[in-house]
């Protein structure tokens, strides 16, 4: 059973663009939602997390988005960039279940010039 | 720091034999995960180790796979016998005890069974 789902499965944005990437949870016990960002031949690294205290965080061109009564939580990227072309995942954690990460699918992201 | 290190970047092996994969975590880190990522099923946690410590193994698909974490700076992950089903890029990553973590990945490992 996928703890979090995450759509779409690829994204095409044109450079300048906003691309942006939902996730949806069930367990209320999450209390810890990152973002990973993954390129080619890499492993995937921490690009952003959010807190379920807050409703919004930013981090340059990078925004999450939390929709606690919802249970709902996206990326958003602006001014998209040919450099953002990666595949980001959606995770969620809780505190009581140590630190294991409930990753969704994978968004692959491209952006074109 | 280096940080995980992951060894050998690429293993091609014939059906039936045995593979290694070999992880070190980030010094001073307590967790060590073990991922599969394919183009299906996405990134699937395969173990987890607390303190060089099994916590939780549900993820492991089958008794040919084997996970041991002797000591906190090295855990292996072991196919006996390999199939072409289990060809995949395979990630170690570590994190450390906190409120909220951050996992650190490794380069990963691709493995393909032929």
């Amino acid at each position: 059973q996928q703890q979090v789902k995450q759509s779409p499965q690829s994204l095409i944005v044109q450079k300048g663009g906003i691309s942006i990437i939902n996730c949806a949870y069930e367990n209320t016990a999450f209390d810890y939602f990152p973002w990973y960002q993954q390129f080619p031949g890499k492993g995937p690294a921490l690009l952003i997390a959010i807190r379920p205290d807050v409703s919004e965080k930013k981090e340059g061109r990078f925004t999450i988005s939390f929709n606690k009564s919802a249970k709902q939580f996206s990326l958003h990227i602006m001014d998209s960039q040919p450099g953002d072309s990666a595949t980001y995942f959606c995770a969620a954690s809780m505190l009581v279940g140590g630190n294991q990460f409930y990753f969704g699918t994978g968004t692959s992201l491209t952006v074109i010039p | 720091d280096a940080g995980v290190i992951q060894s050998p970047r690429h293993e091609v092996t014939e059906m039936g034999q045995e593979v290694t994969l070999r992880c070190k975590p980030i010094s001073g880190h307590d967790y060590l995960f073990w991922y599969r990522q394919t183009m299906m099923r996405g990134l699937e946690l395969l173990i987890y180790f607390n303190n060089n410590v099994p916590i939780d193994d549900s993820g492991m698909p089958e008794d040919r796979f084997s996970a041991k974490m002797p000591n906190a700076s090295f855990s292996t992950l072991k196919i006996q016998p390999s199939e072409p089903r289990d060809s995949a890029v395979y990630f170690c990553a570590s994190s450390r005890t906190s409120r909220y973590n951050e996992q650190f990945f490794g380069p990963g490992t691709r493995l393909t069974v032929l």
